[in-house]
């Protein structure tokens, strides 16, 4: 039972490099998120995804983009990185149709510092 | 704006005793409120889901509770264990494009001999 896989699981990234985080999840579910969290705060939504091909942004604005070619994909890219990236980074998934939402299983998280 | 507000910030317990975490929020339109449990270094896990309609649900010895009316949950925990130290973070869903999730900030709960 893989559920929500991340990677990786730690990076260090110098000011202006670029990367990507992997998300990667096996149980079909129509919705994906990437969230961030920095210490002491809630999480924040990043992008998400209601189906393959559809993305839409959160309430964390510039710095990232995705994809979502495949149901089961939602890599999430840091283009030229900033110290205000600094966080902890979730992939979430869930399935929703209608009124009905099930519940959001979340990835091991990657930790990202950029020096 | 929508909010979630948690107290307290954090809690000290010793092992086999009870508590009970508070969540206030102003989401609107509601869908559902859900306890996640968030181990140091992992990413949450689910304890509960409660639509408009319910009031309480139980998992083991969690047990969370909602009143739709003040938009105040509670999530209880019986005879505290060691392995119950962790963050617990009240998240509500709202109606909308998508269901979105509003994250409080949770509730650090240690526990100690």
């Amino acid at each position: 039972n893989a559920g929500v896989t991340q990677t990786p699981k730690f990076r260090i990234l110098k000011i202006g490099q670029s990367m990507t985080l992997q998300c990667t999840q096996d149980m079909n579910h129509n919705y994906m998120y990437w969230y961030r969290q920095d210490p002491g705060m809630g999480l924040k939504l990043i992008y998400y995804s209601v189906g393959a091909g559809i993305t839409d942004k959160g309430e964390v604005l510039n710095g990232y983009n995705v994809s979502r070619s495949t149901t089961e994909d939602f890599p999430l890219r840091l283009e030229l990185a900033a110290p205000s990236q600094t966080s902890v980074y979730f992939c979430a998934s869930s399935y929703s149709r209608g009124r009905k939402d099930t519940e959001a299983f979340f990835g091991q998280g990657t930790r990202l510092t950029v020096v | 704006k929508n909010q979630v507000e948690q107290s307290p910030q954090s809690l000290i317990i010793l092992e086999g005793k009870n508590c009970t975490l508070q969540c206030n929020y102003t989401v609107s339109p509601f869908s559902n409120l859900r306890w996640y449990k968030q181990d140091t270094g992992r990413g949450p896990v689910s304890l509960t889901i409660m639509t408009f309609s319910e009031n309480t649900k139980s998992n083991g010895r969690y047990t969370a509770t909602l009143d739709a009316d003040t938009k105040q949950s509670s999530l209880h925990i019986t005879a505290s264990q060691l392995s119950d130290s962790a963050s617990y973070i009240c998240v509500v869903s709202y109606t909308g494009t998508a269901s979105k999730l509003t994250f409080g900030t949770g509730t650090r709960l240690q526990v100690t001999l």
